[in-house]
C-alpha cells in the first residue's frame, strides 16, 4: 500500500521556470514531511522539510505548500537552474518519542531544467 | 566532518551468494537506519537502530535479510542466499536522536548498489 503517492513522475522545464511537485498522503498521523534532493550515484539530501502547524515554508528558492484538510503538499522551485536537475522525493513520518521516525517515500519525480 | 561512508560502492553476486553491506555513519549517531531503493523507485525502510539496539525490523523483506549494529556504530546488513529481485540500492542514513517531537535530519551515504545475477 502506497501511503505517499507522488505526481509528476518527470517534468521538464526551461531555466528560470517554476517546477510543481505534488505529493498526498493518507495516514493522517503523518507530521512532519521532508523533500529530498538525489544526484545520480548520490544518497538523498534533505532539501527543506515542514510540520502541518504551518501552510507554507520558504528557504531560498524552495517553498513547500501544506494543506492538511486535504492531506497535500507539494514544492515549488523558483527561477530554476539547471544545477537543479535531480531526483526529487517527498516523504513523511511521524515525530513522536518511541517511534522509529522512519520516512516514507514517494515514488520520484525526474526534473530537468534547460539552459 | 565525514558524512555517511558505505561500502562496497558496488556488488556483483551471483544467485545464491551471501553479500554483507557496510554502513560507517556520522560519528555521535545514535539512529541508524536502512532503506532499500529499487531503480526508480523511492527508498524504503529496511531497519532501524538506536545504538546497538535494533528497535524496528519491520521493512525486511524476508528472514534472508539480517542486520547487527554490535557496538553502536557501524552497521552490517547481511543478506543471504541473494535472489535477483534483491537487486537494489542500499542506503545507510544516521541521525542523532531527538527529543521528542523534535526534527532530526536524516543524513543519507552514497549506498551500495547490488546487482544479483
Amino acid at each position: 500500500q502506497q501511503q505517499v503517492k507522488q505526481s509528476p513522475q518527470s517534468l521538464i522545464v526551461q531555466k528560470g521556470g517554476i517546477p510543481i511537485i505534488n505529493c498526498a498522503y493518507e495516514n493522517t498521523a503523518f507530521d512532519y514531511f521532508p523533500w529530498y534532493q538525489q544526484f545520480p550515484g548520490k544518497g538523498p539530501a534533505l532539501l527543506i522539510a515542514i510540520r502541518p502547524d504551518v501552510s507554507e515554508k520558504k528557504e531560498g528558492r524552495f517553498t513547500i505548500s501544506f494543506n492538511k484538510s486535504a492531506k497535500q503538499f507539494s514544492l515549488h522551485i523558483m527561477d530554476s537552474q539547471p544545477g537543479d536537475s535531480a531526483t526529487y522525493f517527498c516523504a513523511a513520518s511521524m515525530l513522536r518519542r518511541g517511534a522509529t521516525n522512519k520516512l516514507i517515500f514517494g515514488t520520484g519525480t525526474l526534473l530537468a531544467v534547460q539552459p | 566532518g565525514a558524512g555517511v561512508s558505505q561500502s562496497p560502492r558496488y556488488k556483483v553476486a551471483k544467485r545464491g551468494q551471501d553479500v554483507a553491506l557496510r554502513c560507517d555513519p556520522i560519528s555521535g549517531h545514535v539512529s541508524l537506519f536502512w532503506y532499500q531503493q529499487a531503480l526508480g523507485q523511492g527508498p524504503e525502510f529496511l531497519t532501524y537502530f538506536q545504538n546497538e539496539a535494533q528497535l524496528d525490523k519491520s521493512g525486511l523483506p524476508s528472514d534472508r535479510f539480517f542486520a547487527e549494529r554490535p557496538e553502536g556504530s557501524v552497521s552490517t546488513l547481511k543478506i543471504q542466499r541473494t535472489q535477483q529481485e534483491d537487486s537494489a540500492v542500499y542506503l545507510c542514513a544516521s541521525s542523532e536522536i531527538s527529543r521528542a517531537g523534535g526534527l532530526d535530519e536524516q543524513f543519507f551515504g552514497p549506498g551500495t548498489r547490488l546487482t544479483v545475477l
